[in-house]
């Protein structure tokens, strides 16, 4: 079973349009994050949840709404795509704050393409 | 807050040949540190850590790093790449005892040739 699972894997989109990317966690974390990976390849945390409480907002566009239906998954809805929007999104879980948060899991990523 | 440097963007070398990818670190607080490998056109995975401890940790594939603390530095090493070890390896720092904000260096390229 996939750890951390995010879907599409790939999409293709239109400047303008409205899109969600959907990730899900099957480890029991508490908390939930969302990375941006620029075409250079640098990673960059947006937001973070802990038991759908939002704990970590980046200075983010507010284009980007995350949502946590629970605390086993962590929406990205994104409004008015961007050209800039393009990049690959990762999803990651990690248990929580504390000594037993030493590690996080990452999922395959969404490779975003703004046209 | 905290921050990562890569010092080398790009790192070219032999099969066989020993290989250590460069890290250091700034931080005000106390840190645990990591370094993740990406294999292309996939996700992040976790190579190893440092919590606390023996400054030196090993991953299970032949890979150790060494914390020093006065030089804040974390580098990678490996006596003997293969050509399997090509990817992109991240460097990446979160402060002890918190949520796991990771803040990434901008990642090295390790390029195996035979």
């Amino acid at each position: 079973d996939t750890a951390v699972s995010q879907t599409p894997k790939y999409l293709v989109t239109q400047m303008g349009n409205d899109k969600s990317i959907k990730c899900e966690q099957n480890l029991g974390h508490d908390t939930m994050y969302w990375y941006k990976q620029d075409s250079k390849k640098f990673l960059k945390i947006m937001f973070s949840y802990n038991n759908k409480e939002l704990i970590i907002n980046e200075t983010v566009p507010n284009r980007f709404s995350p949502k946590s239906p629970d605390k086993a998954h962590l929406n990205l809805h994104i409004n008015s795509l961007e050209l800039g929007d393009s990049a690959v999104y990762f999803c990651a879980s990690s248990p929580g704050a504390g000594v037993t948060n030493t590690e996080a899991f990452f999922g395959q990523g969404t490779r975003l393409t703004v046209v | 807050a905290q921050s990562v440097t890569q010092l080398d963007s790009q790192v070219p070398v032999f099969e066989e040949a020993p290989v250590e990818l460069r890290c250091n670190y700034s931080s005000s607080v106390s840190v645990y540190l990591f370094w993740y490998v990406q294999y292309p056109n996939q996700g992040l995975q976790l190579l190893l850590k440092y919590l606390s401890g023996s400054t030196l940790v090993e991953s299970i594939n032949g890979f150790e790093a060494e914390f020093n603390k006065s030089q804040t530095s974390f580098h990678l090493r490996k006596p003997s790449v293969h050509i399997s070890d090509t990817a992109e390896y991240f460097c990446a720092v979160t402060p002890a005892g918190g949520y796991n904000k990771l803040i990434f260096g901008a990642g090295t390229r390790l390029a195996v040739h035979p």
